[in-house]
This record gives structure tokens, C-alpha cells and sequence, in this order.
């Protein structure tokens, strides 16, 4: 079963815009990543936050990390065409499986 | 350096055939995952191999089996196919996998899409 439940399962906005993306997990993580997939093709490795950070930045990335309350977020700054992927986060515990969440399928219109 | 290669790229079986798929990590690599991609199911832990073992297996029946070779070289094993086997099989791999408590990214190849008339 998966551990993550992503919010919204899809989200299409204009280029220029700001994509923020939902992931809520149900048992406590070590880490939390986040991945984008084009259409059938393999993961890319995105972003990792570690549990005892709250907000990480990367480019026009960033994430935030609520361990409270098992959520973690994705905003997409400027949005491009070029992001229109799906997006995964993914959670981890020492010894353990990674387990992918649900995805958000992003669409960035130009 | 080169990134994960899975071969075949894309598979046709008929139900009951078994199939192999490969995967090829990145060089120094030695932890070797399988997923498998569904539209219904989304993404899928099958196993995971370091150093020749299987480390962490997800929740699939025993006809996907899989191992890992002295070059971290993987393959996985499909026997008995069926309808509902038809899908995309990703291979990541990573350093440490499992055993650096989700701090190892997992780097993925293209994938292999398999289906089963």
C-alpha cells in the first residue's frame, strides 16, 4: 500500500504562475522526497528534507515539512511548460522500503 | 557517468509466459530497487537488492522473484504472467539504499513497459 496521499491529483495552471503541490503520509519518516516523472518515462530526483528540517529550498523549488502533521508541500514557483510532469513524494525510515505517494499530474500551459 | 539502463525497453507476452528484465546501475552503485507502475496502482515496491541479497520485499505474489549479481547488475523475474501484470517496471539504483534511512537518492532508469495480451 502507499504511504503518501497526494493533493490535488491534478492541477493545470499558466505558465509564469505558482504550482504548489500536497503530500500526506501516515506513519512517522525519517525523510521526505520529492520526484517528477515525464510522461512514462523514469523518477528524477528532485528534493530531500530531512524530518528535523521544516523548509528547504532548491532553484524555484521549495518544500516545507510538517511532521505533526504527516504533510509536506511542493510550490513550483514561475512555472514553465517545461514542468509539466507528475510529481511523487516519497518517505523513508531507517531499514526501510522508499514508498511513493499517489503523484500530482501538473499542467503548465505556455 | 552513465545513468541506470533497463533492457528491454518495451515487451509483449501472451498470459502464462514468463519474463526477465535487466537492469544496469550506476557505476558504484550497489543497492538495486524494482517498482512497478500502474495506472490504477500507481507506483509499486516489488524488492529491493544490495550487495547480492534482497533487502526489502513490497507485497506481490511469489511469481516476482529477482537477484542481483557480484556487479550489482539486477534482474527481475516474472513467471506465470497475467493480465493484470501489464505495466511499467522502473529500477532505481543507489550507494547505500535502505540502509542510509531514506537520505540516498534513487536514481531511475527509463523503465521497461511490459504487456500481456
Amino acid at each position: 500500500s502507499q504511504q503518501g496521499e497526494e493533493d490535488p491529483q491534478a492541477l493545470s495552471i499558466q505558465e509564469g504562475e505558482n504550482a504548489t503541490m500536497n503530500c500526506s503520509y501516515k506513519t512517522s519518516i525519517n525523510n521526505l522526497q520529492w520526484y517528477r516523472q515525464n510522461s512514462g518515462r523514469g523518477l528524477v530526483h528532485l528534493i530531500l528534507i530531512r524530518s528535523n528540517e521544516r523548509e528547504k529550498h532548491s532553484g524555484r523549488l521549495r518544500v516545507t515539512l510538517d511532521t505533526s502533521k504527516k504533510s509536506s508541500s511542493l510550490l513550483i514557483t514561475a512555472s514553465r511548460a517545461a514542468d509539466t510532469a507528475s510529481y511523487f513524494c516519497a518517505t523513508a525510515t531507517f531499514g526501510d522500503k522508499l514508498i511513493f505517494g499517489t503523484g500530482t499530474r501538473l499542467q503548465v500551459f505556455p | 557517468k552513465a545513468g541506470v539502463t533497463q533492457t528491454p525497453r518495451y515487451l509483449i507476452k501472451t498470459r502464462g509466459q514468463q519474463v526477465t528484465l535487466s537492469c544496469s546501475p550506476i557505476s558504484g552503485h550497489r543497492s538495486v530497487s524494482w517498482y512497478q507502475q500502474t495506472p490504477g496502482q500507481g507506483l509499486q515496491f516489488l524488492f529491493e537488492y544490495f550487495s547480492e541479497t534482497q533487502r526489502n520485499k513490497g507485497n506481490f505474489p511469489g511469481r516476482f522473484s529477482g537477484r542481483q549479481f557480484s556487479n550489482s547488475r539486477s534482474e527481475m523475474n516474472v513467471s506465470t504472467l497475467e493480465l493484470g501484470d501489464s505495466a511499467l517496471y522502473l529500477c532505481a539504483s543507489s550507494l547505500v539504499g535502505a540502509g542510509a534511512g531514506g537520505t540516498d537518492t534513487q536514481y531511475f532508469g527509463p523503465g521497461t513497459r511490459l504487456t500481456v495480451l
